[in-house]
């Protein structure tokens, strides 16, 4: 089993809908937990963190973490064509410690 | 504010050869990594620091040497290049001890091992 799951896609979805993406993980101790959107040929930029149980919202974004059932997830409103990339997971058991465990990401691509 | 740089964008080496990636950010980060990226594999830890003048293996060390120059820098060394190390090659930096312990990354280097 991967520290760290994600459906490598594509995802498509039509201009103007929600994507969701989702995370598993298999570390109980894990405490903090990211999203990276990574265009082609680009470094990974950070989107979003969480790190309680719940929802964040930020903008069109919003993440979703359930640590008794080891999944965090992202959701995209009014997706755009410009929302097209990979998006990586990522989580680290909080501070204190340097290991952080990414997914090998999710293709999205929004169809205009 | 340039955030964390990566120096060079792009590097051919032939097998054998050596050089030095470096990295600096101007975050006032304690922490910084160096990472791979294949296809398939995702991000790979090679090295990192927790504070300047500690540095620590990661996942795939071997072929490989850092130095902690200072608070800002961080540089990664082939001392003989293998075809195996052709990859994409990111640096990143975060603040220890901080509760939002986020991880910023530079633009990478494209390295490629003939």
């Amino acid at each position: 089993q991967k520290e760290v799951e994600q459906n490598s896609g594509p995802l498509s979805v039509p201009e103007g809908a929600i994507a969701s993406l989702n995370c598993t993980y298999s570390d109980r101790g894990s405490q903090s937990f990211f999203w990276y959107r990574q265009y082609s040929g680009k470094s990974p930029e950070l989107i979003m963190s969480i790190y309680s149980n719940g929802d964040k919202e930020d903008g069109r974004f919003t993440a979703q973490l359930n640590k008794a059932s080891q999944y965090v997830s992202l959701l995209i409103r009014d997706s755009q064509p410009s929302d097209s990339a990979t998006y990586l997971c990522a989580v680290n058991r909080g501070s204190g410690t340097y290991k952080y465990i990414f997914g090998t990401g999710t293709r999205l691509k929004v169809l205009a | 504010n340039a955030g964390v740089t990566q120096t060079p964008k792009f590097q051919v080496l032939k097998t054998g050869q050596s050089m030095t990636l470096q990295c600096a950010q101007d975050m006032n980060h304690n922490s910084m990594y160096w990472y791979r990226q294949d296809p398939g594999m995702g991000l790979r830890l090679i090295y990192y620091s927790a504070s300047e003048g500690t540095t620590d293996k990661g996942e795939v060390p071997n072929g490989y040497n850092v130095s902690r120059l200072n608070k800002r820098e961080f540089s990664l060394r082939l001392e003989s290049a293998a075809p195996s190390q052709t990859s994409v090659y990111f640096c990143a930096s975060s603040e220890y001890g901080s509760s939002y312990n986020e991880q910023f990354f530079g633009p990478g280097t494209r390295l490629t091992v003939l």
